[in-house]
């Protein structure tokens, strides 16, 4: 069975940094594209950001273009956002999201989420 | 960007019964419009791809119509476990982006 499962979620004062983790299992990753995709609280679903297969094409929301980053490793299974400059309003479930096919950019898979929290 | 809007923001309804979701994008975004439901406390799940096409493992109840900038998500014969809020997503272009998402409640 595919499983997503994030971490690296938490606390952080405004301005900080954050690193959030996925771990990927039971699928082909460096096959597929991946994605971050957030629930803020009392808001809709915001996607985040998305990689192709190889890491070479990314992809980032303008709400947090220059400040987040993706990134993978696809010989460890695994996915990145590297987060800096948190705002307030970054505050939110974070989830890890695996391309139904290939190069979709439909989401078929979901971790649980992470919860980053960005307050003083 | 491609701006997407949802409508009804909510809805009640009753076991049974048949409802309708729609959602427009923007501009043309030929068939890329997927539709989710998220329950709360859960991950989003995937019913819908490409407008019409069912998702491997959801019910045959929910399907999806439309291409262009109109499109529908229905919902035949509502049961218990189907009370969640449903987004679309538009997937036309590398910066996704969602509807604001339609609360189904029970009536």
């Amino acid at each position: 069975e595919v499983q997503l499962v994030e971490s690296g979620g938490g606390l952080v004062q405004p301005g900080g940094s954050l690193r959030l983790s996925c771990a990927a299992f039971e699928f082909t990753f460096k096959t597929y594209d991946m994605g971050w995709v957030r629930l803020a609280p009392g808001k809709g679903l915001e996607w985040v950001s998305h990689i192709t297969t190889s890491g070479r094409d990314t992809f980032h929301a303008d709400s947090v273009k220059g400040r987040f980053t993706i990134s993978r490793d696809n010989s460890k299974n695994s996915l990145f956002l590297q987060m800096n400059s948190l705002r307030d309003e970054d505050t939110a479930v974070y989830y890890c999201t695996k391309a139904r096919m290939g190069s979709t950019r439909d989401y078929d898979y979901w971790g649980q989420g992470t919860l980053v929290t960005v307050s003083s | 960007d491609i701006q997407m809007t949802q409508s009804p923001s909510s809805l009640s309804a009753s076991i049974g019964d048949r409802v309708t979701i729609t959602c427009r994008a923007s501009q043309n975004i030929r068939n890329y419009l997927n539709w989710y439901h998220q329950k709360p406390g859960k991950a989003p799940q995937l019913l819908i791809y490409a407008a019409s096409s069912l998702q491997s493992g959801v019910p045959s109840r929910f399907s999806g119509s439309g291409s262009g900038t109109d499109f529908t998500l229905t919902i035949s014969g509502l049961q218990p476990e189907d009370f969640a809020t449903y987004y679309c997503q538009q997937s036309y272009t590398p910066f996704i982006t969602f509807g604001p998402g339609t609360r189904l409640e029970i009536k």
